[in-house]
C-alpha cells in the first residue's frame, strides 16, 4: 500500500528557515498536501501541490516536489514562534474513488528563541 | 466559515463500554472520514463514507463501526471499548473531488480505563 514518511522532530532557531521533508511511495499520487496541527487542535490545510508542478510558493511557504525521487518538502521562511506545530505530509492517488488521503507520521517543529 | 464539529473534546470511558463519537459538518460535503492519531504513527484511517448510508473500511477498522444516516453526520462506534483504543480521534469531511483536501474537526481525546 501507499506509504508516506517524515522525520519526527525538527528544531530551528527563530528567524531561520525551516525545511520539512517527506517521501512517498505511490507513483500515481496526483495531489500532495501539507497540513499543520497546533496543540490541542485539528489539522489545518496549509497548501497543496498538483503532481505536474515542481514548485509552489505562498508567502513564507515554498513547496518543492521532486516526482522522480518521490520527495516533497515544505520550506518556511523566517520561522516564527507561531510556526511551532506538527506538520503532516499527505498524498492521494489518481483513481476515481481512491480519494482517501494517506498521511505521514508528522514532524514536530520546535522553535528555539 | 465552514465547520466540522466533534461533539466532545475529551471523553473517559470504561473498558467494555459502547462508545459513540459524533461528527457533524455544515458544508454539504459528500465524503466524511474518521482517523485516529497516535504519537509516532501519524493519522490512520478507520472508516470513511462517500455518501449517506455508504461506508468503507479504512486501514484499521477492527473494533470500530460507523453510521451515516444523514449527509451531515458521521458517527464512529466503539462496540466494546478497550484500553488500546485510547487515542485522539479526528473527523474530516471533503467535497467530492481530489483537489479540495479535507476540513478537520478539533478532535476527541478518548481515554479508556
Amino acid at each position: 500500500g501507499e506509504d508516506v514518511e517524515q522525520s519526527l522532530f525538527l528544531s530551528v532557531r527563530e528567524g531561520d528557515s525551516s525545511v520539512i521533508n517527506c517521501t512517498y511511495t505511490d507513483s500515481s499520487s496526483t495531489y500532495l498536501y501539507w497540513y499543520k496541527q497546533e496543540p490541542g487542535a485539528g489539522l489545518q490545510l496549509l497548501t497543496y501541490i498538483f503532481s505536474n508542478m515542481d514548485m509552489k510558493q505562498d508567502q513564507r511557504l515554498t513547496v518543492l516536489l521532486n516526482k522522480k525521487d518521490k520527495h516533497l518538502s515544505l520550506r518556511i521562511a523566517d520561522t516564527q514562534t507561531g510556526d511551532s506545530a506538527i506538520y503532516f505530509c499527505a498524498e492521494t492517488g489518481a483513481n476515481f474513488g481512491n480519494e482517501k488521503l494517506t498521511f505521514g507520521t508528522g514532524t514536530r517543529l520546535t522553535i528555539i528563541p | 466559515d465552514v465547520k466540522v464539529t466533534q461533539s466532545s473534546r475529551y471523553l473517559v470511558k470504561r473498558t467494555g463500554e459502547k462508545v459513540f463519537l459524533e461528527c457533524v459538518q455544515d458544508m454539504d460535503h459528500e465524503n466524511m472520514f474518521w482517523y485516529r492519531q497516535d504519537p509516532g504513527l501519524g493519522l490512520r484511517l478507520i472508516y470513511f463514507s462517500y455518501d449517506v448510508k455508504m461506508k468503507e473500511k479504512g486501514d484499521i477498522p477492527e473494533g470500530y463501526s460507523v453510521s451515516r444516516e444523514k449527509k451531515e453526520r458521521f458517527s464512529l462506534i466503539l462496540e466494546s471499548a478497550s484500553t488500546n483504543q485510547t487515542s485522539m480521534y479526528l473527523c474530516a469531511s471533503r467535497l467530492q473531488g481530489v483537489s479540495y483536501g479535507y476540513t478537520f474537526g478539533s478532535g476527541t481525546r478518548l481515554t479508556v480505563v
